[in-house]
């Protein structure tokens, strides 16, 4: 496949550490949030999604935090394998219909 | 797989042409988007349509046009194509619009010459 955003952030970690990777959003009335992961060759695949109304949310192996004082929202990786690299990106939904992604974080996972 | 299919997969074609990439949205799916992802820029939204009529539009050139049809399916067009029309184009559908996930095809690549 070929890469995406050569240039982006990358973060490094060893297989089975935990990974956190961080985003922050530009709207501070943006009310849904949505992580993806983005392999080589396909298209951004749907994660973890969380609302305004709350500040953390778990799903298998994730969770999604929001800190809408700073406008941060997080993704953390518990027992990162192999197969978790990939290119990560955050989106939030700004009200109607318009969906901002964020610039994109690399995780490499090392065996 | 997301059940989001775009053809072709792979498109070679010359500065000044015009092409049409097709989305067809998961089953059941009313909303469908649009996006441009080239190295240097990520994800960027260019149109939305919900059940057949416009919702949304991001920073779409005018050279840039989609419709959404009755089967639901849609097109973009983009036309008087240039170098940096260059990337690769994804298409995502969700069940109706606002405050629910995009589920993504695999894109075309969109090459100029």
């Amino acid at each position: 496949g070929e890469s995406v955003g050569l240039h982006l952030p990358t973060l490094s970690v060893q297989e089975g550490d935990n990974s956190i990777i961080n985003c922050a959003y530009s709207n501070s009335a943006s009310d849904y949030f949505i992580w993806y992961k983005q392999e080589s060759g396909k298209g951004p695949q749907f994660i973890i999604d969380i609302r305004s109304n709350m500040d953390k949310r778990q799903g298998q192996r994730v969770t999604v935090l929001l800190n809408k004082t700073v406008k941060h929202l997080s993704l953390q990786i518990a027992a990162t394998q192999p197969g978790d690299s990939a290119v990560y990106f955050c989106a939030e939904n700004t009200g109607g219909f318009k969906t901002i992604f964020g610039a994109g974080t690399r995780l490499f996972v090392k065996a | 797989d997301s059940g989001v299919t775009q053809t072709p997969k792979h498109l070679i074609t010359a500065t000044g042409q015009r092409v049409t990439l097709r989305c067809s949205p998961r089953s059941g799916d009313l909303s469908v988007y649009w996006y441009q992802q080239s190295l240097d820029q990520g994800l960027q939204f260019l149109i939305q349509y919900y059940n057949g009529e416009e919702r949304a539009k991001g920073n779409i050139l005018e050279r840039f046009s989609a419709q959404q049809f009755p089967d639901l399916h849609s097109e973009l067009n983009l036309s008087s194509l240039e170098l940096g029309d260059s990337a690769l184009y994804f298409c995502a559908s969700s069940r109706t619009g606002e405050g629910q996930p995009q589920h993504f095809g695999d894109g075309t690549r969109l090459s100029i010459l």
